[in-house]
């Protein structure tokens, strides 16, 4: 059963970047055509996607987020990573990783979430 | 604030039906049969429900089900349960340059 797990900083200053990476079990991130996706909820708020990266590199970002966003994959950790730089308050929300069989397809399964804080 | 809008609460006594609406427009819910609903208890990671409009996964109940009218997908739930409590999202395709939209989420109270 593929299982999904976000670590990180839980606190970043603003300005910074902050870096989240998802490990992926259970399956091999390139031995079938997916797409890796993160998505985000602000405490209190609804759901965002943020992009998604397909397993052999190509990349797809929410187009408010796209100027400060890198998505990135490293097939021999089996690992994605997320990385969004000049944070702000705005930016203070868990963090999940997905995956989906398309760009139309649904999110299915998801890690457990972390939560990242951007404070000074 | 979100690109589909649903609407910010719905209640049901056990054993009854709801239904919670999604509205988008001409280049989401209404273009593209791949709308996908998703359940969040607190503190938990969301769960996929209906995908595709109206398919369900294995292991949703099918007491669960989803439809489309134009710009506007919906949710129904029937038999209501204590455990179907939680908020639910409604996600669209958008089509190349947005990708992915999402609702702005329903908080389902079973009375």
């Amino acid at each position: 059963q593929l299982q999904l797990q976000e670590s990180g900083p839980g606190l970043v200053k603003p300005s910074e970047t902050l870096s989240l990476t998802c490990a992926v079990s259970g399956g091999s991130i390139s031995s079938s055509n997916y797409y890796w996706g993160w998505i985000r909820q602000p405490p209190g708020k609804g759901l965002e996607w943020i992009g998604s990266i397909f397993y052999s590199g190509s990349t797809y970002y929410s187009p408010s987020l796209k100027s400060r966003l890198t998505i990135s994959v490293d097939t021999s950790k089996n690992q994605f990573s997320l990385k969004l730089s000049s944070v702000t308050a705005a930016d203070t929300a868990v963090y999940y990783c997905t995956r989906h069989a398309a760009l139309r397809s649904p999110f299915d399964p998801w890690g457990q979430g972390t939560l990242v804080t951007v404070s000074s | 604030q979100s690109a589909l809008t649903q609407p910010a609460s719905v209640s049901g006594s056990p054993g009854q039906s709801i239904t919670i609406s999604c509205t988008g427009t001409t280049s989401d819910v209404g273009a593209y049969n791949y709308v996908s609903w998703y359940q969040q208890h607190p503190g938990k990671a969301p769960r996929l429900m209906i995908y595709d409009v109206s398919k369900r996964p294995s292991g949703v109940s099918n007491r669960f089900s989803g439809s489309r009218s134009g710009n506007t997908a919906s949710l129904t739930i029937s038999g209501l349960q204590a455990e179907d409590g939680a908020d639910y999202y409604c996600c669209s395709y958008a089509g190349s340059g947005t990708f992915v939209v999402f609702g702005g989420g329903t908080k389902l109270t079973v009375l």
